[in-house]
């Protein structure tokens, strides 16, 4: 199975700081995601990256995807409050018949 | 609108009970999946149905079965077995073109989530 190992395992940051959060496979990535979740509620899915040497952005958020596709980073520029939650990577299997996702990252902003 | 319903959203249960978790989609997906989310921890796959009555087990199947007789709905079953069901559990479909292969341009929708209590 496809393991996706997701870096730090929690962040505390302050209001306004920037911070990254790192997802390592440990086989070729098909479909690469991003999702948010508030604990408690359902995810929501932030941005999807399929070519090596991607990067997508979407409001204070970018996310890229490295070369060798087996790698991504998620930079969030000046965090607000609004950030704080549980950020999860997710890839498709090579055979499409699977999904999996990260260890998850928490994040704190503090304001 | 199409979209993933599950309910309750709040699900209380007193130890040694079995509960069904409904899960219902109007996106004619035909994969559905059941995951299961612990505080501050990713999610964790119990179990996957590609196709109408077959279903696989995922990594941490024991203790829950599903069923799939139909391609809207995805019911989980989180038995007495189950050593700690506390957890909040999410409901996913996608669609899943066989032929291709691979879905890597098909997204995951989820449901709102049912928060499982046990007394």
């Amino acid at each position: 199975s496809q393991e996706l190992e997701q870096s730090p395992q929690s962040l505390i940051v302050q209001e306004g700081k920037n911070l990254t959060i790192n997802c390592t496979s440990s086989k070729t990535l098909y479909g690469l995601y991003w999702y948010k979740q508030k604990y408690g509620e359902g995810l929501i899915f932030l941005m999807m990256l399929q070519k090596g040497g991607e990067e997508k952005s979407h409001e204070k958020i970018t996310a890229k995807l490295d070369e060798k596709k087996q790698q991504s980073s998620l930079h969030i520029t000046a965090s607000q409050p609004s950030h704080a939650g549980i950020y999860l990577c997710g890839a498709d299997s090579n055979t499409g018949n699977q999904f999996y996702f990260g260890t998850g990252t928490s994040l704190t902003v503090i304001p | 609108d199409g979209g993933i319903t599950q309910s309750p959203k709040y699900l209380f249960r007193k130890e040694g009970q079995n509960v069904t978790l409904s899960c219902e989609q109007n996106l004619n997906h035909d994969a559905m999946y059941w995951y299961r989310q612990d505080p501050g921890q990713g999610l964790r796959l119990i179990y996957y149905s590609q196709i109408v009555n077959d279903f696989q087990k995922g990594d941490i199947a024991e203790g829950y079965s599903v069923s799939r007789e139909k391609k809207e709905s995805f019911p989980l079953t989180v038995t007495s077995a189950q050593k700690n069901p506390t957890a909040f559990y999410l409901c996913a479909s996608s669609t899943s073109d066989r032929r291709r292969g691979f879905s890597s341009t098909d997204t995951q929708y989820f449901g709102p989530g049912t928060r499982l209590t046990v007394l």
